[in-house]
């Protein structure tokens, strides 16, 4: 069981550049989302899904696109890099609560990371 | 909305010694709040997690933590640190309104001295 998969693990991109980070996982679940971490910033959500076909922005969106066309796979996309996107960018899945999805925050299993640069 | 809190942003600690970090949450429903730790490098590891029922909660590695609706605060122990606990500490709180979603303090960055 892989749990969830980030590639790659580190990228350098030059201002304007788009590239896509990927991410998968195997457990079935159907909350996904992406999150970015800046030093004494903790993390930032930047998109989340529910499930497949269904995406909403996170905190901050701006720059980014993701869709959710399978249950397992949940890419982030930047459309023209900037050097504010140089982050660290973690994928985390979970199973949504009892019922309808909303109705319960279970502990989130993240990926080991990207380390983007924008230069 | 919601915001998430921890105070101290480095905690130097001697092996051996008491640990606790603070968490506070800003928010007037019932939160789901969790702990992670992250070791350099890598991703988030769940610690511990608070639903609902007994307020004090045991997690992995031999921490706890309480939940004090009073204060709004989910602070984290340990009773005895070792090396292996540098690292840095996260928490998180989510509220059933906004489903699964879960807002995440600024991190507290542990050092553990020989």
């Amino acid at each position: 069981n892989a749990g969830v998969t980030q590639t790659p693990k580190f990228q350098v991109l030059k201002t304007g550049q788009s590239m896509t980070l990927q991410c998968a996982q195997d457990m079935n679940h159907e909350y996904m989302s992406w999150y970015r971490q800046d030093p004494g910033m903790g993390l930032r959500l930047i998109h989340y899904s529910v499930g497949a076909g269904i995406t909403d922005q996170g905190e901050v969106p701006n720059g980014y696109n993701v869709s959710r066309s399978t249950t397992e796979d949940f890419p982030l996309r930047l459309l023209s890099a900037a050097p504010s996107q140089t982050s660290v960018y973690f994928c985390a899945s979970s199973f949504t609560g009892p019922g309808s999805p909303g109705q319960g925050a279970q502990g989130y299993t993240f990926g080991s990371g990207t380390r983007l640069t924008v230069v | 909305a919601q915001s998430v809190t921890q105070p101290d942003i480095h905690i130097t600690v001697s092996e051996g010694a008491s640990l606790e970090l603070r968490c506070n949450y800003s928010y007037g429903a019932t939160p789901y709040l969790f702990w992670y730790v992250q070791s350099p490098g890598q991703g988030l590891q769940l610690l511990l997690k608070y639903f609902s029922g007994d307020t004090l909660v045991q997690g992995i590695k031999g921490f706890e933590a309480e939940f004090k609706r009073s204060q709004s605060s989910f602070n984290l122990r340990k009773p005895s640190v070792h090396w292996s606990d540098a690292a840095e500490y996260f928490c998180a709180v989510g509220f059933r309104a906004a489903g699964n979603k879960l807002t995440f303090g600024g991190g507290t960055r542990v050092l553990v001295k020989p």
